[in-house]
């Protein structure tokens, strides 16, 4: 139980374009997701809380315009990065709080490379 | 939350116990030792977690010490696939409460 997807496993897009990624969570109702960041080497950092039918909350230094979050059911949550740059490329994961709103359960990331 | 301080990496045997220590001097009393891992290019996995008690599951034994300022995981049994890196986390486990990752530790799994 507690399963988690993301849509697409990786993409790879051109500067100055933008690019969705889903992420569900299978077989439960996730108020709350979670987005993170990873670069190369580096420890997760999470960039913004997402509360379905609610604004999501972000991370000091996270720009809410350059990565739109929709969180606009209980199993979907989407992360948008607009306009974007090679600076952007990352591994992007989502996590789900469970059915029990104590543990987070993650997808199993989506690497975006911008060219 | 609490800071946790783990080494950045280290080696083990395969089919040896693997013992992954844990520094949190600074936990307050409703805080919870988690243990993540995350596997090359992938999500991160939950290990355990636990609060005072020593807990094990299918995967993983953890041992807190009795004035929880430290913490061991300890993966009985390792196998190659068990090579990843292992984040020791200490969070309130309060609904919606975020988790906060640290450098962890990069074990290498050796036949």
């Amino acid at each position: 139980g507690a399963v988690v997807s993301q849509h697409p496993s990786r993409v790879i897009c051109k500067s100055g374009t933008s690019v969705k990624i889903e992420c569900r969570s299978l077989d439960f109702q996730a108020t709350t997701m979670f987005w993170y960041r990873q670069f190369p080497k580096q420890s997760l950092m999470l960039m913004a809380t997402s509360n379905e039918g609610s604004k999501a909350t972000y991370e000091q230094g996270v720009e809410k315009d350059k990565f739109l979050i929709n969180h606009a059911s209980l199993t979907l949550s989407t992360l948008t990065v607009t306009s974007a740059h090679p600076e952007d490329s990352s591994f992007y994961i989502c996590s789900a709080l469970g059915p029990e709103h104590y543990e987070q359960y993650f997808g199993p990331g989506t690497r975006l490379t911008v060219t | 939350d609490a800071k946790t301080t783990q080494p950045t990496s280290m080696d083990c045997a395969e089919g040896r116990a693997a013992n992954l220590p844990c520094n949190h001097s600074t936990i307050s009393g409703n805080e919870y030792v988690y243990w993540y891992r995350q596997i090359h290019s992938q999500g991160p996995q939950y290990i355990i977690h636990g609060l005072k008690n020593n807990e094990t599951n299918e995967m993983a034994s953890l041992i807190i010490t009795e004035d929880r300022k430290s913490s061991t995981l300890i993966l009985p049994h390792a196998t190659l696939r068990d090579t990843a890196v292992y984040y020791c986390i200490v969070r309130v486990r309060a609904a919606g409460n975020k988790l906060t990752f640290g450098g962890g530790t990069r074990v290498l799994v050796k036949p």
